[in-house]
């Protein structure tokens, strides 16, 4: 079967760094998506992975393991807005994201 | 770039009507366009596929004849709630997903980009 597995929550305070980690387990790999949604809005794209290794932007940067089905998403000098939902999405042999309930993030001042 | 608008924003309509979400790519030819549902507190559910000029591929469970979706352009998907009732409220998204030539600086192919979505309420 195809599921992902990502913290529930996760909570942070402002200015410090937070790592949100993804593992998971699809039929095929195209690649890998990290999106944010904030509460009543629809989700927003952030970075995609399809290599192993680091992609850096801006304050978020996320990582890849395809051998081990492993990413996360790394948040650094974190600010109130960032407070949001962050789903990983990794997309299967037919091109389809698969989603799990993604990691709720909360800021503390 | 890459910007899908919706519209509605939000909706309330009586039970038994039908309401209509139509769902832009603005900037970008979206070959393929998905069709999402989101109840409060839940994960995205994916409704349905649809690639332009065929019919749409639904998800197990999800009836095609109350859900109808139309593609008929590169930059326009429908999707029609027909005789909607109070459990069919939801809040209704779009993605756009493109590829090839025409894109703008920054969209990346495979990338699903979403619309604001559509708040639907059945009275």
């Amino acid at each position: 079967g195809q599921n992902i597995d990502q913290p529930t929550e996760m909570t942070a305070t402002e200015g410090a760094i937070v790592q949100i980690n993804c593992t998971y387990q699809t039929s095929g790999f195209n690649g890998l998506f990290w999106y944010q949604q904030h509460a009543g809005e629809a989700p927003t794209f952030l970075s995609y992975n399809v290599l192993d290794g680091l992609e850096e932007k801006g304050r978020f940067s996320s990582f890849l393991s395809r051998s081990k089905g492993y990413s996360y998403l790394l948040l650094k000098e974190l600010q109130m807005k960032d407070s949001a939902s962050y789903l990983c999405a990794p997309m299967d042999s037919n091109y389809q994201l698969i989603w799990g309930a993604g990691t709720k993030l909360i800021i503390k001042p | 770039g890459a910007v899908v608008s919706q519209h509605p924003s939000w909706v309330i309509c009586k039970s038994g009507t039908s309401v209509k979400i139509e769902c832009r790519s603005l900037d970008f030819q979206a070959t393929t366009m998905f069709w999402y549902r989101q109840f409060p507190k839940q994960s995205l559910m994916l409704m349905a596929t649809s690639n332009e000029g065929s019919k749409a591929t639904y998800e197990q469970g999800v009836e095609k004849d109350k859900f109808l979706i139309n593609h008929a352009s590169l930059t326009l998907s429908t999707l029609t709630v027909t005789s909607a009732h109070p459990e069919d409220s939801s809040f209704y998204i779009c993605s756009a997903r493109g590829l090839g030539t025409g894109r703008p600086t920054g969209m990346i192919s495979d990338t699903q980009y979403f619309g604001p979505g559509t708040r639907l309420t059945v009275l």
